[in-house]
């Protein structure tokens, strides 16, 4: 079945950097974009950033831009996204998210969800 | 960035009442609208996109209106397993944005 799937929790330190992994199957890996969305804990959706698979062509909000990165290993199927240095607001449920096709960038697959703790 | 507002941030309401949700842009957006359904703990699930294609599986109490700046989600018969929170989300521009969410429990 259609689906994408995370790697696991993980616990940083306020400064360090984090990689999280999205591995994708049941589908054609290059024909849909990835997102990534975070959610901190009570509160709302935000999106940060997204990667075409196809040719690794990525966008990020502005509120990201130079703490993150987006990379993907097309022989594997897997979207990795980098988070540089870490502060405890970034402590949140981080989830990748496949977008429904190139023109309707809604996400109808999305993965468990990676928890990312950031605590001295 | 367009802004998303959604309204009300929560509401009550009981097993067969008629809900509705809205979600105003700060800027045209034409139809690029998707509304998702969110329970705790669980990921966000995809009910419309195009602000009125329902998803495959959706029940079709769920619809969706709108375009431009105003939106709407309806529930035309709520159901115990419809209390969650719901978001709607622009994929008109980037960075793509999200309401701040509706949460809707049980009177």
């Amino acid at each position: 079945q259609v689906q994408v799937v995370q790697s696991g929790a993980e616990v940083k330190k306020p400064g360090a950097s984090v990689r999280v992994s999205c591995k994708s199957s049941g589908y054609t890996f290059t024909s849909y974009f990835i997102h990534w969305v975070r959610q901190a804990p009570g509160q709302g959706l935000e999106w940060m950033a997204m990667i075409d698979p196809s040719g690794g062509s990525t966008t990020y909000a502005q509120k990201f831009q130079g703490r993150v990165t987006m990379t993907r290993d097309t022989s594997t199927s897997t979207v990795y996204m980098e988070l540089s240095t870490l502060r405890s607001e970034d402590t949140a449920l981080y989830y990748c998210a496949r977008a429904w096709s190139d023109l309707v960038q809604a996400f109808d697959i999305w993965g468990q969800g990676t928890m990312v703790t950031v605590s001295s | 960035a367009v802004h998303l507002t959604q309204s009300p941030s929560s509401l009550s309401a009981s097993v067969g009442d008629r809900v509705t949700i809205t979600c105003r842009a700060s800027q045209d957006i034409s139809s690029a609208l998707a509304w998702y359904q969110q329970k705790p703990g669980k990921a966000p699930k995809l009910l419309m996109h195009d602000a009125s294609s329902l998803e495959s599986g959706v029940p079709s109490r769920f619809s969706g209106s709108g375009s431009g700046t105003d939106f709407t989600l309806t529930i035309s018969s709520l159901q115990p397993e419809d209390f969650a929170t719901y978001y709607c989300q622009q994929f008109n521009t980037y960075p793509l944005t999200f309401g701040g969410g509706t949460k809707v429990d049980i009177k």
